[in-house]
């Protein structure tokens, strides 16, 4: 079956940089997208943007775009997702998920990303 | 951005009765939207796609409708696991957007 398998929660000051992994499996990881999409607490989901794992395009969203860069390691079915310059606005909970460019359909666990001083 | 607005908040519901949820999008996003259900300490999980396509291995009970700007999500027949908070989210323009969810819990 699916499964994402996601790096462990993390704690960060402000200003630092955050790199979270997302590990596949049960599918062709180079036929899909990955996705990142977070959720800061009682806030709607976010999506920040995805990777085409097959041929390396990104897509950002414009929000992100400057502070975010998404990566993957075909040969280890994972993909990595760095956010840089983090202020405690970006405390959230960070998910992988599988989809093709538009639409997501298997999620990993999350991630629980802390920014406090 | 397109902004998905989800209606109501909370809805609850007894056990067995149906659940009617709303999503509208600030312009239309033809039939590019899914629905994600989640459950507290859980990754969402895809329910619906493409407006009123049931994701793999959802029940029948499930049924979405919908094109435009207005979508329902349906739940006939309320069962005990689908107690949870559901998102729409489209998937017709940059970036993909998410509405502020409607949490089904119980009456």
């Amino acid at each position: 079956q699916v499964r994402l398998v996601q790096s462990g929660a993390e704690v960060r000051t402000p200003g630092a940089s955050v790199k979270v992994s997302c590990t596949a499996s049960g599918y062709t990881f180079t036929s899909y997208a990955i996705h990142w999409v977070r959720q800061a607490p009682g806030q709607r989901l976010e999506w920040m943007g995805w990777i085409n794992v097959g041929n390396g395009d990104k897509k950002y969203s414009q929000k992100f775009q400057d502070r975010v860069t998404i990566t993957r390691d075909t040969s280890a079915s994972t993909a990595y997702m760095e956010l840089g310059s983090l202020r405690s606005e970006d405390t959230a909970v960070y998910y992988c998920a599988r989809g093709d460019i538009v639409l997501i359909d298997y999620w990993g666990q999350g991630t629980l990303v802390t920014v406090s001083s | 951005e397109i902004v998905m607005t989800q209606s109501p908040a909370t809805l609850s519901v007894s056990p067995g009765e149906r659940a009617t949820l709303s999503c509208r999008a600030s312009q239309s996003v033809s039939s590019n939207l899914a629905w994600y259900q989640q459950k507290p300490g859980q990754a969402p999980r895809l329910v619906m796609y493409s407006a009123s396509t049931r994701a793999t291995g959802i029940p029948a009970r499930f049924s979405g409708t919908g094109s435009g700007t207005e979508f329902t999500l349906t739940i006939n027949s309320l069962q005990s696991e689908d107690f949870a908070v559901y998102y729409c989210q489209q998937f017709d323009y940059w970036p993909l957007t998410f509405g502020g969810g409607t949490k089904v819990e119980i009456k």
